[in-house]
Formats: structure tokens, sequence, C-alpha cells
């Protein structure tokens, strides 16, 4: 069975400053996916970054980027030049192709100005 | 255009009443979910569609039953609803790749 786990319920940045929100998984196969998702107050849900599990290379987009270890199951998000509008509950994930996506339980990012 | 679309977004009923969330995609997708919330934002898969066919079916309560007439819409019925049933439910849908793509939700109510 494929777990997530995120062990910080809660995060603060000062607003501009660089966060990183921790993440570690276990699973079984061999060919998954990892994601971090945002959801802020309005509660949609907000894809960030997608990372394949057979890439080595860390995915980034713009100011968000993840640190991939593929052996120590660990995928965590940074968020640099923090922003008032990154404030908002981060779900790590992950999924096979067409398959269910496995959350952790989140991680209430407060970004303060 | 809204690419996943769920209504009602808002639903507030009482214990044993029946209640249907609908949910509509417009991506072109094969698969398609639903996800509960519940109150300290966890998510968990219910339910997945594929084709219309049922592939996923996580442990819940048969009260919950869903129907997909056609790979673009995936229903969610729930009968008999408890309070425990109080969430915010999502759809989902998905094509290659495994990119999801969620619907705004349905925050469901039951006093």
């Amino acid at each position: 069975a494929q777990t997530v786990t995120q062990s910080q319920p809660e995060m603060s940045v000062q607003e501009a400053e660089t966060v990183t929100l921790s993440c570690t998984y276990d699973t079984s196969e061999s060919d998954y996916y990892l994601f971090w998702y945002k959801q802020p107050p309005s509660r949609q849900m907000i894809l960030v970054i997608r990372q394949e599990a057979y890439k080595q290379q860390n995915a980034t987009e713009n100011r968000f980027s993840v640190n991939f270890q593929k052996a120590a199951k660990s995928f965590s998000l940074k968020i640099s030049d923090s922003q008032l509008g990154d404030a908002a509950m981060y779900f790590c994930a992950s999924g096979r192709s067409q398959g269910n996506l496995i959350f952790g339980k989140g991680t209430k990012l407060s970004v303060k100005p | 255009d809204t690419a996943v679309s769920q209504t009602p977004k808002y639903l507030v009923t009482q214990m044993g009443n029946d209640k249907s969330i609908k949910c509509e995609q417009n991506l072109g997708h094969d698969t398609m979910y639903w996800y509960k919330q519940d109150s300290k934002k966890f998510l968990k898969i219910m339910f997945s569609y594929n084709n219309k066919e049922l592939i996923i079916n996580e442990t819940v309560p048969n009260r919950f039953s869903p129907k997909s007439p056609d790979k673009a819409h995936l229903n969610l019925h729930i009968n008999s609803l408890e309070l425990g049933d109080s969430a915010v439910y999502f759809c989902a849908s998905s094509q290659t790749g495994v990119k999801q793509y969620f619907g705004p939700g349905t925050r469901l109510t039951v006093t």
C-alpha cells in the first residue's frame, strides 16, 4: 500500500523568504508520480508541481522547486521569494498513471508580511 | 470554460435524506474520481471510474453509489445521510500522465 507522510502540520515564513515543506512516501510501485497540490481558502485544489519518479532531475515551476530523493523516498517542496498569496494548505501526493492519488495530511503554510 | 464542474457547491440537508452531487468534465478524459475531504482536511479516494466502468471502490458505506452515464459525467448519490457524511467532496478527472484536474468541491453539511 502507498503511504504519504507530511510531518509538519503548520509552517510559517516571512514574505520574500524561502520555506521548505517536507514529504516522505512509501510505495511498492516502480512507476509512479509525485505531486504537490495547493489548497487556498477557496478550497480549489491547484497543482503546484509534478515529478515523474523515473526522472532524476528535480522539477521546477517558477518559484517552486522540489528536492526528490528517490532512495530516501523523500519529496520536499521549496518555495522561494514567498508571497502572501502562497498562504494555503499544501498537500503532497503520490500516484500511478491513471490511478488515484494518495495524499498526505497536509501542511498549513502562513506567510507573514 | 470550466474543466471540471460540480453541482451543487454547497448542500445542507437533514439526517436520513438522500442527495446527489453531479460532476462533469469537458477535457475528454477517460478516468474520473470522487475524493472525500474530512473536517481535518484529509483527502481520501472513494471511487474511480475509467470509461464508465468502476475500477476503484475503497471502503465506503454502500449508502454511497456512484453512477457514470457517460465518460464525461460521474455522479455521487448518497442514501440515508448521516452526520459523519459531512465533508467536502471533490470530483477529479485525468488522462495519461496522472495529472488530475479537480472540481471546485461540494461542501455537504448534514444536520
